[in-house]
């Protein structure tokens, strides 16, 4: 059954950089079509998708954060990560990583997020 | 960006009641919509993809219908444990990839 599991700091100062990893068990990132999201929540608010990786490390980000995210991948760990430079206290939130559907192709499950890990806090504060 | 709009924002009702929750979307998304229900302090769960295919495992009284703008999620009888948060997320346009920002179902 696969698994995702976030790790990472909980606390981050302003303006330095937010590092999170997403490591995948029970079944190789590599393994398919699937891409690897991050998604976040602030205290009590809905939810913005962050950006989305290929095993290959093909990107997709969200315009509104691209200037600060970069994703990558470690196939060799079974990992996925997520950096988010200059973060402010509005970057503070739940962080979530999960596995995505393909965004294209003959998928009836279109770039539908179906497995999540159970998400990591993060705070922004000095 | 497409912008998804869920209405109501919260819902009281009782169990054994049918619920229907909106979701909006600002421009033509075609069948590309998924439903979320989320619980605090759990990270979302995939209820309904393509509008209206059930999920895995998921109860067969939830529902969704829906293409182009308007969508709609169903609970035909509510139950105690789909007292959640309920989230639309559009997959037709990208990027971003947006949701809806939530329905509470609360407790009548």
């Amino acid at each position: 059954q696969l698994q995702l599991q976030e790790s990472g700091p909980g606390l981050v100062k302003p303006s330095e950089t937010l590092s999170l990893t997403c490591t995948v068990s029970g079944g190789s990132i590599s393994s398919s079509s699937y891409y690897w999201g991050w998604i976040r929540q602030p205290p009590g608010k809905g939810l913005e998708w962050i950006g989305s990786i290929y095993y290959s490390g093909s990107t997709y980000y969200n315009p509104s954060l691209k200037s600060r995210v970069t994703i990558s991948v470690d196939t060799s760990k079974n990992q996925f990560s997520l950096k988010l430079s200059s973060v402010t206290a509005a970057d503070t939130a739940v962080y979530y990583c999960a596995r995505q559907h393909p965004p294209f192709g003959v998928t009836t499950m279109l770039a539908s997020f179906d497995i999540w890990g159970q998400g990591t806090m993060v705070t922004v504060s000095s | 960006d497409i912008q998804m709009t869920q209405s109501p924002s919260s819902v009281s009702a009782s169990v054994g009641d049918r619920v229907t929750i909106t979701c909006r979307a600002s421009q033509g998304i075609s069948s590309w919509l998924a439903w979320y229900q989320q619980k605090p302090g759990k990270a979302p769960k995939l209820l309904i993809y393509a509008a209206s295919s059930l999920q895995s495992g998921v109860p067969s009284r939830f529902s969704g219908s829906g293409s182009g703008t308007d969508f709609t999620l169903t609970i035909s009888s509510l139950q105690p444990e789909d007292f959640a948060t309920y989230y639309c997320q559009q997959a037709n346009s990208f990027p971003p990839w947006t949701f809806g920002q939530g329905t509470k179902v609360e407790i009548k």
